[in-house]
């Protein structure tokens, strides 16, 4: 057990729908960043936030937004979903906003399929 | 944008025998990580390379780093069934993003 809590763990869905994925780091941890998992694509960054603040942005989509919670938990919404969304969607957390050497941890993803 | 490239993409290997698993990337950086993922789980890490020359063994595995070469390699010593698992490499610029290889698909044969 990693520390990092995803929620939901599967989610189906329909296409044009909107959904929210929540990760809550590990205790301490300050960064969070999001992961989409799928077959072809593989792991792709999507977005990363430190201390409530964006701090790096990968290949996130215009249709997908997240922010972090003064509480540190942290939420990807995704929205007018499409069949090609469907992925596991992976939240991963780290003590520091990264360079450090701090390797990050993973939750157990969230599964979403969109039909 | 970085880009961390591993080979193969696929390997199959026999019980007891040794192989290499190779990550390069393209751009300066002496923070390397390898991960090890089962079919529908999660990332569990395995290594963390912070400088030059950085060799660490855990059981079969041990990785290494040339930052010059940008390469860090993952070798697998008497392989057995347990380590059949996707591995990744992640590099971790100063732009605080960890970028991911594609991964590398092994399977263990008995």
């Amino acid at each position: 057990d990693s520390g990092v809590t995803q929620t939901p763990k599967h989610l189906i869905t329909a296409t044009g729908q909107r959904v929210t994925l929540r990760c809550s780091p590990r205790s301490g941890d300050l960064s969070v960043y999001w992961y989409q998992q799928s077959l072809d694509q593989g792991l792709q960054f999507l977005i990363q936030y430190y201390n409530g603040e964006e701090r790096a942005k990968g290949n996130i989509l215009e249709r997908f937004s997240a922010q972090q919670f003064p509480d540190l938990h942290s939420e990807l919404n995704l929205s007018s979903l499409e069949l090609g969304d469907s992925a596991l969607y992976f939240c991963a957390s780290t003590r520091t906003s990264g360079g450090s050497g701090n390797t990050i941890y993973f939750g157990e993803g969230s599964w979403l399929t969109v039909v | 944008e970085l880009k961390v490239e591993q080979n193969p993409l696929f390997l199959s290997m026999q019980e007891g025998k040794n192989y290499t698993i190779y990550c390069n990337y393209s751009t300066t950086s002496d923070r390397l990580y390898w991960y090890r993922q089962d079919p529908g789980k999660s990332l569990e890490s395995l290594f963390v390379l912070l400088s030059n020359g950085a060799v660490k063994q855990e059981g079969r595995l041990m990785a290494s780093l040339d930052t010059k070469a940008r390469l860090s390699t993952l070798h697998i010593t008497a392989a057995v069934h347990d380590l059949s698992a996707t591995y990744f490499c992640a590099v971790d610029n100063t732009g605080n993003q960890f970028y991911f290889g594609t991964g590398t698909s092994l399977t263990v044969i008995p």
